[in-house]
């Protein structure tokens, strides 16, 4: 079974420029969840979907990022315009469950950022 | 908001047995999750704590105190393949996951 998948899985791009990341989640699962991971702050949810609904966006860092799920196989995340400070790595992970929260969140292999 | 705190790096030798702490502060959660996450590669789950008490799956058990904000990870019979971050996080409703900034687990021979 293929697990989550994004792309790319590297990024080096220009201050200013946009970023778009992409997810697909594992199929039949209904919730997709996008996090950063950096050194200093560790792993931060960002904003998660729950059949392709996003239902809490709290934790994206400004306006310059915004999140789609136009359907239940895809979702991306774009970073517009890019800072360096965004420079991190950024995991898509999905589940299966319902609004419980004990299940298993899976994780894709990560998009490693670097905005120069 | 919550507070969770590990310790930033732990060393163990091969075979031996190491106890990776989780403390944390919150209003509220639903239960305490574990993933392992390897240098460069992506967390994968361990475990998952919803009662107090211990929960054993092989070399790995995890535990939870409710009332003490305390959580543990423990690891037996060390491998080197262990060498790797542990990271707990809360599940605080609605399938919203806090993590901690995670441990770096160092196992030498």
């Amino acid at each position: 079974d293929a697990g989550v998948i994004q792309s790319p899985r590297h990024e080096v791009t220009e201050m200013g420029q946009e970023v778009t990341l992409r997810c697909k989640p594992i199929s039949g699962h209904n919730s997709l969840f996008w996090y950063r991971q950096t050194m200093m702050r560790g792993l931060e949810l960002l904003i998660y979907f729950n059949n392709n609904v996003p239902i809490d966006d709290s934790g994206m860092p400004e306006d310059r990022f915004s999140a789609k799920m136009p359907n239940a196989s895809f979702s991306t995340l774009k970073i517009q315009p890019s800072e360096p400070r965004d420079s991190a790595v950024y995991f898509c992970a999905s589940t299966a469950g319902g609004t419980g929260g004990q299940e298993t969140q899976y994780f894709g292999p990560g998009t490693r950022l670097l905005v120069l | 908001g919550q507070n969770i705190d590990q310790p930033t790096e732990m060393t163990a030798t091969e075979g031996a047995i190491v106890q990776i702490n989780c403390t944390y502060q919150t209003s509220g959660f639903n239960g305490l999750f574990w993933y392992q996450q390897h240098a460069g590669e992506a967390p994968t789950f361990l475990s998952y704590n919803v009662l107090d008490g211990l929960e054993e799956k092989g070399r790995f058990s995890s535990f939870l105190s409710r009332s003490k904000g305390y959580s543990y990870l423990l690891l037996k019979e060390l491998q080197m393949k262990d060498s790797a971050s542990y990271l707990c996080a809360l599940n605080t409703g609605f399938q919203k996951l806090v993590f901690g900034t995670g441990t770096r687990l160092l196992v030498s021979p």
